[in-house]
């Protein structure tokens, strides 16, 4: 099992482009979530999904936006980078709506927004 | 006040020592709480649950003090591959919605 697959690692994009961030799992998890990570501040949840065709905002999705078509995939798409979504960036998964807290983590994607 | 704060650190502890830091938390109604090890430019990986009545995981000791809103970990004889930044995590489900809060991390570094 490859677990959470992330891509890419590393990204550098102007203000105003846009792109998708990828994140794949194999271990047949529901729950997939994006999270954030900014120096100074804890992981924030930008959206979720319990399962395919069903996705919810978290606590900072303004700027961001994810699809769920099948269980396996959920990529997050930035519509017009701006520099304050210079960050890292996770994707997680896990085996239950009552298991959410036993996240499995992608390996991160460090995005620059010059 | 933060839902969640932990001591930033760094704790620099010398290997073979015992570490332990807290991390407190401000809503009474949360109700798991669990230990996350990131090292250093990799992903979060779940460490152990905190259970009411305190749980080891070998050389790792976690305790929960609902009275007083914190948890703690606790590790015995540290390794050089302890060092890392240790996240805090809290739960709070509401109406059948669940929210995790993540701290900001403890940062330790076992010194040999």
């Amino acid at each position: 099992n490859a677990g959470v697959t992330q891509t890419p690692k590393f990204q550098v994009l102007k203000t105003g482009q846009s792109m998708t961030l990828q994140c794949a799992q194999d271990m047949n998890h529901e729950y997939m979530s994006w999270y954030r990570q900014d120096p100074g501040m804890g992981l924030r949840l930008i959206h979720y999904s319990v399962g395919a065709g069903i996705t919810d905002q978290g606590e900072v999705p303004n700027g961001y936006n994810v699809s769920r078509s099948t269980t396996e995939d959920f990529p997050l798409r930035l519509l017009s980078a701006a520099p304050s979504q210079t960050s890292v960036y996770f994707c997680a998964s896990s085996s239950s709506p009552g298991g959410r807290e036993k996240l499995f983590f992608g390996s991160g994607t460090q995005l620059s927004v010059l | 006040r933060k839902e969640v704060e932990q001591d930033p650190g760094p704790f620099n502890v010398p290997e073979g020592a015992t570490v332990a830091f807290n991390c407190t938390y401000s809503n009474s109604a949360s109700q798991s709480f669990f230990w996350y090890r990131q090292d250093c430019r990799k992903e979060p990986k779940l460490l152990m649950s905190v259970y009411s009545s305190g749980n080891e995981d070998g050389r790792f000791t976690a305790q929960l003090n609902r009275a007083s809103q914190y948890i703690s970990l606790l590790i015995r004889d540290s390794k050089l591959s302890d060092s890392a930044t240790y996240l805090c995590v809290v739960k709070i489900t509401n109406f059948g919605n669940e929210k995790l809060t993540f701290g900001t991390g403890t940062r330790l570094t076992i010194i040999p």
